[in-house]
C-alpha cells in the first residue's frame, strides 16, 4: 500500500533551518511528483511547491521562494524540504503529498520559538 | 493566484440530513488539456486531509456514494445526501489547474 512517512516534530530557534523528510513506499517513487503543503490556523492550507522525483526539477509557489528548498534522494525514495531563516510565522504543520493528492504524509509540526 | 472562495465557513447538520458546500474560483478551472482539476478533501481532527473527490465529480475508492461533486468553470459544489457522524470535520476544495495550486479556506461540518 502507498505510504508517505514523514519525520518527527521539530522545535527550532528563529534564524535557524530545519530539514524534514517524506519517505515513500508502496509505489515507484520516480513515477509521481511530491508536493509540499503548509497548514496554519490563520492561513489554512498553502501549496509550497513540488519536486519532480525523477529529475529533481522543482516548481515553487512564489510566496515560498527563498524559504523552502525541495530535494530528493531517489536511492531511499525520500523527498526533503528545508526551511531556512525561520521565523515564528513558519510555525505550522507541513505535509507532503503525492501528485494527484490521493496520498498524504501524516504531517510534521514545526515550532519556531526562542 | 486563483482565489477559491468556499462557503459556508461552518455548517451545523443533523444526522440523516443533507449538506452542501460551495467553492467558487476566481478564474475558470478548465485546463488546456480539457480537464477540470477540482478536488474535495475531508480533514478530521488530528488527521491529514483525505481526498474524497477529484476531477469535479469522481469519487475516490471507498468513499460512500452519499457524497457527490458537481460544477463547472468557476462554480463547484460538494453534496452529502445524508450526513453521518463519520462525516464530521473540515472540508476543503483544491484547484490543481493553475499554478500555484490553491485551497479554499475550509468548511467545518458539525452535528446539530
Amino acid at each position: 500500500q502507498v505510504q508517505l512517512q514523514q519525520s518527527g516534530a521539530e522545535l527550532a530557534k528563529p534564524g535557524s533551518s530545519v530539514k524534514i523528510s517524506c519517505k515513500a513506499s508502496g509505489y515507484t517513487f520516480t513515477s509521481y511528483y511530491i508536493s509540499w503543503i503548509k497548514q496554519t490556523t490563520g492561513q489554512g492550507l498553502e501549496f509550497i511547491g513540488y519536486i519532480k522525483t525523477g529529475s529533481g526539477g522543482t516548481n515553487y509557489n512564489e510566496k515560498f521562494k527563498g524559504k523552502a528548498t525541495l530535494t530528493v534522494d531517489k536511492s531511499s525514495s525520500t523527498a526533503f524540504m528545508q526551511l531556512s531563516s525561520l521565523t515564528p510565522d513558519d510555525s505550522a504543520v507541513y505535509y507532503c503529498a503525492r501528485s494527484g493528492w490521493e496520498y498524504w504524509g501524516q504531517g510534521v509540526m514545526v515550532t519556531v520559538s526562542s | 493566484d486563483v482565489v477559491m472562495t468556499q462557503t459556508p465557513v461552518s455548517l451545523s447538520v443533523a444526522i440523516g440530513q443533507p449538506a452542501s458546500i460551495s467553492c467558487k474560483s476566481s478564474q475558470s478551472l478548465v485546463h488546456s488539456d480539457g480537464k477540470t482539476y477540482l478536488n474535495w478533501f475531508l480533514q478530521r481532527p488530528g488527521q491529514s486531509p483525505k481526498r474524497l473527490i477529484y476531477l469535479v465529480s469522481k469519487l475516490d475508492s471507498g468513499i460512500p456514494d452519499r457524497f457527490s461533486g458537481s460544477g463547472s468553470e468557476t462554480a463547484f459544489t460538494l453534496k452529502i445526501s445524508r450526513v453521518e457522524a463519520d462525516d464530521l470535520g473540515v472540508y476543503y476544495c483544491l484547484q490543481g489547474t493553475h499554478f500555484p495550486h490553491t485551497f479554499g479556506a475550509g468548511t467545518k461540518l458539525e452535528l446539530k
